[in-house]
């Protein structure tokens, strides 16, 4: 079985600051790892992924993860907030291929960036 | 590359009438489609997954004779909401993925107001 926490509801940031979203999981096994951007009434955008290699992700608009798994997280970072980014982000895990690489979803962290 | 859509973006009907929705992926095959519900401010919630040419496995307490899924192309699948109900408004979305990727591919959903 696996799960997924995302520790915050909602994040809060001011234009031009950090962001950090956080993410922890637990998988019986090597997991892959997602997140993903909804902005208000629209589908799912894949952010980053991990999958086993580089332990740092990068992926679009500036964002990356850490893979760490002594801490069992994945957590979501950018070095300035764009007034853009304010959106529903979700991390998630997948259960591998035996499933049909089946996700599950954190319940998501809502970013609100201030002026 | 991999874009997904849905057609259509919004729906409104009567109770106890049929809606389908499609899900076509455009630029790849989609050998996997998945179906999510998500209700507001929530995560997405895994219906079922449909492979091409196979009948659709359905998540535990997901009713299979109202929610009908077809998944007869490699770029095509629908869900068929049957007799609905207001209850059944919800935002749905689907995904897909290729031939052994773990990666879905999500449509913009599609939202379902049933009077």
């Amino acid at each position: 079985a696996q799960s997924v926490t995302q520790l915050d509801s909602h994040v809060s940031v001011s234009e031009g600051t950090p962001v950090l979203l956080r993410c922890n999981y637990s998988s019986s096994y090597s997991p892959s790892l997602f997140w993903y951007v909804q902005h208000p009434n629209k589908g799912l955008q894949l952010l980053l992924k991990y999958t086993s290699a580089a332990t740092l992700v990068k992926g679009i608009n500036g964002f990356e993860a850490e893979f760490k798994k002594s801490e069992t997280s994945f957590h979501l970072t950018k070095p300035s907030a764009h007034m853009s980014d304010a959106a529903e982000y979700f991390c998630v895990v997948s259960a591998g291929g035996g499933s049909n690489y089946k996700l599950t979803f954190g319940k998501g962290t809502l970013l609100t960036v201030n002026p | 590359g991999a874009v997904v859509s849905q057609h259509p973006s919004r729906v409104i009907c009567k109770s106890g009438t049929s809606v389908k929705i499609e899900c076509r992926s455009l630029d790849f095959q989609a050998t996997t489609m998945f179906w999510y519900r998500q209700f507001p401010k929530q995560s997405l919630m895994l219906m079922a997954t449909s492979n091409e040419g196979s009948k659709a496995t359905y998540e535990q307490g997901v009713e299979k004779d109202k929610f009908l899924i077809n998944h007869a192309s490699l770029t095509l699948s629908t869900l068929t909401v049957t007799s609905a109900h207001p209850e059944d408004s919800s935002f749905y979305i689907c995904s897909a993925s290729g031939a052994g990727e773990e990666t879905q591919y999500f449509g913009p959903g599609t939202r379902l107001l049933v009077l």
